[in-house]
């Protein structure tokens, strides 16, 4: 099956910067996504990679290494609104018939003054 | 993007009796997906819902516990039956637009309490 691993909580101060790493192992790969979630709301998409490298998408970068099935997703300058939960997510290209994303444990951010 | 709304936005309901959950988009989309959220934890994919055509269930979810109705491109439903306080969680229902499959756009949720 597919499984992805997420460092439970990450605790940071504001204005710094935190990585939020995810492992994955899963039957095919279409790509990598990051979603966003506060306390009662609903997940919001973040970034996708499916090819290696960085994306920037202003303060949140993504990053993925398919040789190492592994990912991070980096916030910089943090700010205060950014404590949340954030998942990262893999489409598997087999399951579902290929349309369907499976979610990682999910990381919970604190940022602190 | 779209705009997706859900009815209940939450509910408390009696243990053995089963609860319909509404998720409207205002777009035409092909594939809508519903997700159950424990509190604290990760989205679980329950089943997706394709217009014209039976719901397709993950492992560990039936059709007889959670029965989905797809009428259209723009609603859909998601009955929990015969509720038990294990089912008490988030249910969101989600749905992608064109091709892009890596980008969902989630609902709001509806959170269920059974007693």
């Amino acid at each position: 099956g597919q499984s992805l691993e997420q460092p439970s909580e990450v605790t940071a101060v504001e204005g710094a910067i935190v990585q939020i790493n995810c492992t994955y192992q899963t039957s095919g790969f279409y790509g990598l996504s990051w979603y966003q979630q506060h306390d009662g709301g609903a997940p919001t998409f973040l970034s996708y990679n499916a090819l290696d490298g960085l994306e920037e998408t202003g303060r949140f970068s993504s990053f993925l290494s398919r040789s190492d099935s592994y990912g991070y997703l980096l916030l910089q300058e943090l700010q205060m609104k950014d404590s949340a939960s954030y998942f990262c997510a893999v489409r598997d290209g087999v399951t579902g018939g290929g349309n369907k994303l499976t979610f990682g444990t999910g990381t919970q951010l604190k940022v602190e003054l | 993007s779209a705009v997706i709304s859900q009815k209940p936005s939450r509910d408390i309901c009696q243990r053995g009796t089963s609860l319909t959950i509404q998720c409207q988009v205002d777009s035409q989309v092909t594939m809508m997906f519903w997700y159950r959220q424990q509190p604290g934890q990760s989205l679980t994919l329950i089943a997706t819902a394709n217009q014209g055509s039976e719901a397709t269930y993950e492992s560990g979810f039936v059709i007889d516990k959670f029965p989905i109705s797809r009428p259209n491109l723009t609603f859909s439903t998601l009955t929990v039956s015969n509720m038990s306080p294990e089912d008490s969680s988030i249910y969101l229902c989600s749905v992608v637009e064109g091709g892009a499959y890596n980008e969902q756009f989630f609902g709001p949720g509806t959170r269920l309490t059974v007693l």
